[in-house]
Formats: C-alpha cells, sequence, structure tokens
C-alpha cells in the first residue's frame, strides 16, 4: 500500500516552455501533497505544501507564478514549471500524506532538464 | 545552525558489516522521526517511523530515539550491497507538520 506515482520520470523542454507533472496517490487518499525539489548530493527543498481543494502554501523565496501547484482530488495534484529556464533543471519530488498519518511517501521523481 | 544535523558520508563499509547511520537536532519539540533510504535518481522510500523515545526492529533495521540528546540513529545488521543509497532522516513537529530533513549520508557497501 501507500503508492505514490509520479509522471513522467524524466522530461527535456525548451527554455521558454511550459512543463507538468503529475503526482498520484494509487491506493489511498492523500489530503496533503508536498512538492521538493533536489540538487544533486543535497537532501531535499520543500517548494509547497498543498491540501485537496485548497491554495498551495510556497515556501520563502519559492515563486508561485513560476511554480503552479494544483490538488484538485484526493489523489492528484500537478506542478506547472511555467516559462522553463536552464536554471529550473533539477530533480523535482511529490509526497503524499494521509490525514491523520505522520509519515509522507514519495513519488519516483522527475529529472527536468531545460534546454 | 541547521535544524537537522547529517553527516553526508560518503561512508563505505564491507558487505555484512553493521552500519550505523546518525542524525542529531536541535529543535526538542520534534516528535516524530523518520527515516527514508534513496537510491540514486528515484524518490526516497520509507524505511522506518518512530515516535517515542527508544528502538524499533524491523527486520535487519534498527531505528533509535534519544529525546534527551537529541540524537536518533538507524542500525543496518548484515549490511548487503543492495544497501547502497543515500540514507536521509527526516523529522516534524506534530502530525500535520512538515518534514523537515537531514542531508543524507551516502552510503556504500562492498560486496
Amino acid at each position: 500500500g501507500a503508492v505514490v506515482s509520479q509522471h513522467p520520470s524524466r522530461v527535456i523542454c525548451k527554455s521558454g516552455t511550459s512543463v507538468k507533472i503529475e503526482c498520484r496517490s494509487l491506493d489511498f487518499q492523500a489530503t496533503t501533497m508536498f512538492w521538493y525539489r533536489q540538487f544533486p548530493k543535497q537532501s531535499l527543498m520543500l517548494m509547497a505544501t498543498s491540501n485537496e481543494g485548497s491554495k498551495a502554501t510556497y515556501e520563502q523565496g519559492v515563486e508561485k507564478d513560476k511554480f503552479l501547484i494544483n490538488h484538485a482530488s484526493l489523489t492528484l495534484s500537478t506542478l506547472t514549471v511555467t516559462s522553463a529556464h536552464p536554471e529550473d533543471s533539477s530533480f523535482y519530488i511529490c509526497s503524499a500524506r494521509v490525514g491523520g498519518r505522520t509519515e509522507a511517501f514519495f513519488g519516483q521523481g522527475t529529472r527536468l532538464t531545460v534546454v | 545552525q541547521k535544524e537537522v544535523e547529517q553527516d553526508p558520508g560518503p561512508l563505505s563499509v564491507p558487505e555484512g558489516a553493521i552500519v550505523s547511520l546518525n542524525c542529531t537536532y536541535s529543535n526538542s519539540a520534534f516528535q516524530y522521526f523518520m527515516w527514508y533510504r534513496q537510491y540514486s535518481r528515484k524518490g526516497p522510500e520509507l524505511l522506518m517511523y518512530t515516535y517515542s523515545s527508544g528502538n524499533k526492529e524491523d527486520g535487519r533495521f534498527t531505528a533509535q530515539v534519544d529525546k534527551s540528546s537529541k540524537y536518533i540513529s538507524l542500525f543496518i545488521r548484515d549490511s548487503q550491497p543492495s544497501d547502497s543509497a543515500t540514507y536521509l532522516c527526516a523529522m516534524t513537529v506534530n502530525q500535520g507538520g512538515k518534514l523537515i530533513f537531514g542531508q543524507g549520508t551516502e552510503l556504500s557497501v562492498k560486496p
């Protein structure tokens, strides 16, 4: 149980275009989903927290207009990187938590390369 | 000072060794503690979850929490090459709170 599926696993896009990453909880309802960014050999940097049906809460320094997060249902959250630039190239990971539980379960991650 | 400190390693051990991975933290309000394993280019996988001080065992893995010293550990017995990965500790103040991660320790188990 507690499977989180993230797609795509890898994407290459041109500078200036937008990219959408999907995060789905397959066998549970995720009341809260998190989006992280991870640089090589570094820990996870929390970008935003989203609760189903409400606006995401962004961490300080994360541009909400650039990283659009939608949590439309209890099993799906999306991260859209708008007008991507090479410096947005990174490993993006989502995680999901069931209401009342503390531990979070992670997706497989998406490696974004902007050329 | 970071809220959670973790030695990044790398740590290299021979197959069969006992591995000890550690994290220290500064916020005494942390109540819930987790260990995740992350293989290269993959998302983290939950290994252990503990709430109270003391030990919790699951197969070859033992998680230890010492709240008085603000110190948590993960022990891996009979380590295998497949245990080679980065191990991240994480903790939170309350059940709905965001997780604070350590930097991760890179472990290599040599055959």
